[in-house]
């Protein structure tokens, strides 16, 4: 149990809807990472944000936006929900910057399983 | 641009070595090793940091070859629980940014 948990475990929906996933970063954590890992595929950077700031920007969709709270908790926000959106979308946190860019691990949370039908 | 890992999958028996290769076109700063099981999360390995140097821990370890922007994954006396994929996360600056490699499948078998 790396200590970030994320909401809902699982989501089915349609085509067109919008779903919100949530993410709460291990004890600590300023930083929180999306990711997103179609089937059998590697796992395709989102966003970054540290303590409430969005710092890196992936491969994120116009259709998609997340945000950090003051809470450290993030949400990943997807609407226009298209079919090749099904994936497993990943949150990730680390320290942040006290540990140094470099060295900072990341820490991956189980994982929300999309699918839009 | 995504690093290159090799090979993208390899079967060994109980006991056997294997090394995984991550290659960038880019110089790198820092990698960082991953294992994942399948639809689960990606477990960390290891960091390893420009200058050569190599980590390990029990019988996983990794080299780091800054002049061929390449690393390496040693995994030795292979165990059936080190059986998942595993993905390389290269950053090419002081960013927290990591791209990962598209991933190797190990399978250890009895």
């Amino acid at each position: 149990d790396s200590g970030v948990t994320q909401t809902p475990k699982h989501l089915i929906t349609a085509t067109g809807q919008r779903v919100t996933l949530r993410c709460s970063p291990r004890s600590g954590d300023l930083s929180v990472y999306w990711y997103q890992q179609s089937l059998d595929q590697g796992l395709q950077f989102l966003i970054q944000y540290y303590n409430g700031e969005e710092r890196a920007k992936g491969n994120i969709l116009e259709r998609f936006s997340a945000q950090q709270f003051p809470d450290l908790h993030s949400e990943l926000n997807l609407s226009s929900l298209e079919l090749g959106d099904s994936a497993l979308y990943f949150c990730a946190s680390s320290v942040g910057a006290a540990g140094g860019p470099l060295t900072d691990t990341q820490y991956f949370g189980p994982g929300t399983r999309l699918t839009v039908l | 641009q995504q690093p290159v890992q090799s090979p993208q999958a390899v079967i060994l028996r109980e006991g056997e070595d294997a090394v995984i290769n991550c290659s960038s076109s880019k110089a790198l700063y820092s990698v960082h090793w991953y294992r994942q099981k399948h639809g689960e999360a990606p477990i960390f390995l290891m960091i390893l940091l420009k200058g050569g140097e190599q980590k390990g821990h029990d019988k996983i370890s990794a080299s780091f070859n800054e002049k061929k922007q390449q690393s390496s994954l040693y995994l030795t006396a292979s165990q059936l629980s080190y059986s998942g994929t595993y993905f390389c996360g290269t950053s090419w600056d002081a960013g927290n940014m990591l791209t990962f490699g598209g991933g190797t499948r190990l399978m250890v078998k009895p």
